[in-house]
């Protein structure tokens, strides 16, 4: 079975500074990496991905993620957070046996000004 | 991008009404559509994947019989909810897979916020 964690419920930042939003996964076989972020009582809205090649991935808005196969890491990284960029990100897996996603708890990102 | 549509945005019906949830892929097919569910503050949960002229695959604990799933085109896939009660009322969200050029990835729709009086 797949799961995927998210360690922190939230994360602060402030405008301008480095921003990390961590996850952690279990899968049978290869993963499927994603990274999605929700504003209030809206859908889903995909960043990025990780399927194969570069474990350095860039996506949407500036952010970007490193595939860690040893650490079955696929942390979220920008370097310079907006006030913009607060939202609930999430990360999710899926692999070749099972096409659905699994999703992590979920992490809110708050950037002060 | 790949755009995905869910109607109606918001729902308030009686208890024991049904009421049917419409999501569909706008500019690419989509063999295969997936509902979820979200409750205040938590993740998602997979309900039930949807496949196009076939029969949706239900996650363990999702009733068919109460969360019915038709996918009768590439571009729709509609999720009735059957004699709703309090219970059922929750955020739906749809997803589309896009399976062009090898991306695999799944493009959702702004979901359904449905109340249940």
């Amino acid at each position: 079975a797949q799961s995927v964690a998210q360690p922190e419920d939230q994360v602060n930042v402030a405008e301008g500074n480095p921003l990390t939003v961590k996850c952690t996964y279990s899968v049978s076989g290869n993963p499927y990496l994603f990274w999605y972020v929700q504003y209030p009582n809206r859908g889903l809205q995909f960043l990025l991905k990780y399927i194969t090649g570069d474990n350095l991935v860039k996506g949407s808005y500036g952010f970007e993620a490193e595939f860690n196969k040893s650490q079955t890491s696929f942390h979220l990284k920008k370097p310079s957070a907006l006030v913009s960029d607060s939202a609930l990100y999430f990360c999710a897996v899926s692999y070749t046996g099972r096409r659905a996603l699994t999703f992590g708890s979920g992490t809110r990102l708050q950037v002060q000004p | 991008g790949a755009v995905v549509s869910q109607h109606p945005s918001r729902v308030i019906c009686k208890s024991g009404t049904s009421v049917k949830i419409e999501c569909r892929s706008l500019d690419f097919q989509a063999t295969t559509m997936f509902w979820y569910r979200q409750f205040p503050k938590q993740s998602l949960m997979l309900m039930a994947t949807s496949n196009e002229g076939s029969k949706a695959t239900y996650e363990q604990g999702v009733e068919k019989d109460k969360f019915l799933i038709n996918h009768a085109s590439l571009t729709l896939s509609t999720l009735t909810v059957t004699s709703a009660h309090p219970e059922d009322s929750s955020f739906y969200i749809c997803s589309a897979r896009d399976p062009t050029g090898g991306t695999d990835t799944q493009y959702f729709g702004p979901g359904t916020r449905l109340t249940v009086l």
